[in-house]
């Protein structure tokens, strides 16, 4: 079975500080990554995903994330965040074969405090 | 492109009464929808898959008969919360895969705040 643990529920950090959100996946079978990032009473909005290719995945809002195959993790980077950056963050993983639809696994979700 | 909405944004009703919530796809066709619950400071919970023209498949622990779902066209899915009670008011999000950018890209609604008296 396929799994998420996303190791921070809560970063708080300084604006124009670099920020790591860590993302760790257990399964068996290839799989899918993706960052979402929701702000509240809202839904969830694709950051970035890697589905092959290069390891170092580019996504909006000068995010980046980084597969690493050896270590199943899927950390996300941002160089320098702002207040607006302040939200909760999920890791999702998915994983090929028709069957399964698309279905989406998330973890427990981070919540990244931006402040002044 | 690529925006789904969901309709109510918000409902309160009192226990024992149902409520529908609609999920559409506004610019692409969308074969397969999934219905998720969060509930405060928590993650999302995938409740079931929702492929049009077929029944739903629901995930373990999920009561089929308390939360029907209906997905009639390629573009637009319901969920309906049957004789709701407290213990249901939660945060409902749906969402919609559309095959473009990678057969897994899904888009979320921006969500549904169910309130049970």
């Amino acid at each position: 079975a396929q799994s998420v643990t996303q190791l921070d529920s809560q970063v708080p950090v300084f604006e124009e500080a670099p920020v790591e959100l860590r993302c760790n996946y257990s399964s068996s079978v290839s799989v899918y990554l993706f960052w979402y990032v929701q702000y509240p009473n809202q839904g969830l909005q694709l950051l970035l995903k890697y589905l092959s290719g290069s390891t170092l995945v580019k996504g909006i809002n000068g995010f980046e994330a980084e597969f690493n195959k050896s270590q199943t993790s899927f950390h996300l980077r941002k160089p320098s965040v702002h207040i607006s950056d302040t939200a909760e963050y999920f890791c999702a993983v998915s994983w090929p074969g028709r069957n399964q639809g698309g279905k989406l696994i998330f973890g427990q979700g981070t919540e990244l405090s931006v402040k002044p | 492109g690529a925006v789904v909405s969901q309709h109510p944004s918000w409902v309160i009703c009192k226990s024992g009464t149902s409520v529908k919530i609609e999920c559409r796809s506004l610019d692409f066709q969308a074969t397969t929808m999934f219905w998720y619950r969060q509930f405060p400071k928590q993650s999302l919970m995938l409740m079931a898959t929702s492929n049009e023209g077929s029944k739903a498949t629901y995930e373990q622990g999920v009561e089929k008969d308390k939360f029907l779902i209906n997905h009639a066209s390629l573009t637009l899915s319901t969920l309906t919360v049957t004789s709701a009670h407290p213990e249901d008011s939660s945060f409902y999000i749906c969402s919609a895969n559309t095959g473009r950018g990678g057969w897994n890209t899904q888009y979320f609604g921006p969500g549904t705040r169910l309130t049970v008296l």
